[in-house]
């Protein structure tokens, strides 16, 4: 069980879209369809915003979305705001009742 | 508003035991519809799962740790209780509980989580 692959750091202007990628595998990602995303402020409880890939909790902004090609998963925000500025991590269900999360990507609000 | 609260010894000799309990309120542990899960972050590093308990104590536990990880629930105090044992210096990390809705099978409310250092 390897951790799901993001990358380390990316960046947007307010008012712009950005793309988080996280790549699994057959046995992750490519298999299920159960994807979460956490925003993570350090210091603070981490915040699901997304769930079983596409779907939002009650609350949660439409600006953040969820889709997933194979065994690669995606968070796109779009309007960017400077609230957004965090640690975005994906999770995956990995069989057998395990789950996997990424190594975490650092957004920037430039 | 259900909350996670943890609590731990904040430092832990090598070779010892880490012991850490994970306190829900406003809500009960006994319930059908969720898992309660531990997770930890080492400095610098990403979130890793360590496992997750059903209110009837039924444990899965991440591979990786199995063989030192045991997690277990009190429904009499509402709490659920991480032991780790034979820690080194690689389990220095910032460790949060988190309900885990089944409906969702993502991790739904967390706490914010509790610094323990192996040395």
């Amino acid at each position: 069980q390897s951790a799901l692959t993001q990358p380390a750091s990316v960046s947007g202007s307010p008012g712009q879209s950005i793309t988080i990628s996280c790549t699994g595998t057959n046995s992750d990602v490519g298999n299920f369809n159960l994807v979460s995303w956490y925003q993570h402020h350090p210091g603070k409880a981490p915040q699901l915003i997304i769930y079983e890939g596409t779907k939002r909790p009650s609350g949660v902004s439409n600006r953040f979305s969820g889709s997933k090609s194979g065994s690669t998963a995606s968070l796109t925000i779009s309007g960017l705001k400077a609230e957004d500025e965090a640690d975005y991590y994906c999770c995956s269900f990995a069989g057998s009742n395990t789950w996997v999360f990424g190594g975490g990507t650092k957004l920037t609000v430039l | 508003q259900l909350q996670l609260q943890e609590s731990g010894p904040g430092l832990v000799k090598p070779s010892e035991t880490l012991s850490l309990t994970c306190t829900v309120s406003g809500g009960s542990i006994s319930s059908n519809s969720y898992y309660w899960g531990c997770i930890r972050q080492p400095p610098g590093k990403g979130l890793e799962w360590i496992g997750i308990v059903y209110y009837s104590g039924n444990t899965y536990y991440n591979p990786s740790l199995k063989s030192r990880v045991t997690i277990s629930v009190d429904t009499s105090k509402n709490q659920f209780s991480l032991k780790l044992s034979s820690v080194t210096a690689a389990d220095t990390a910032v460790y949060y509980c988190a309900r885990q809705k089944r409906a969702y099978d993502a991790f739904d409310i967390w706490g914010h989580g509790t610094m323990v250092t192996v040395s």
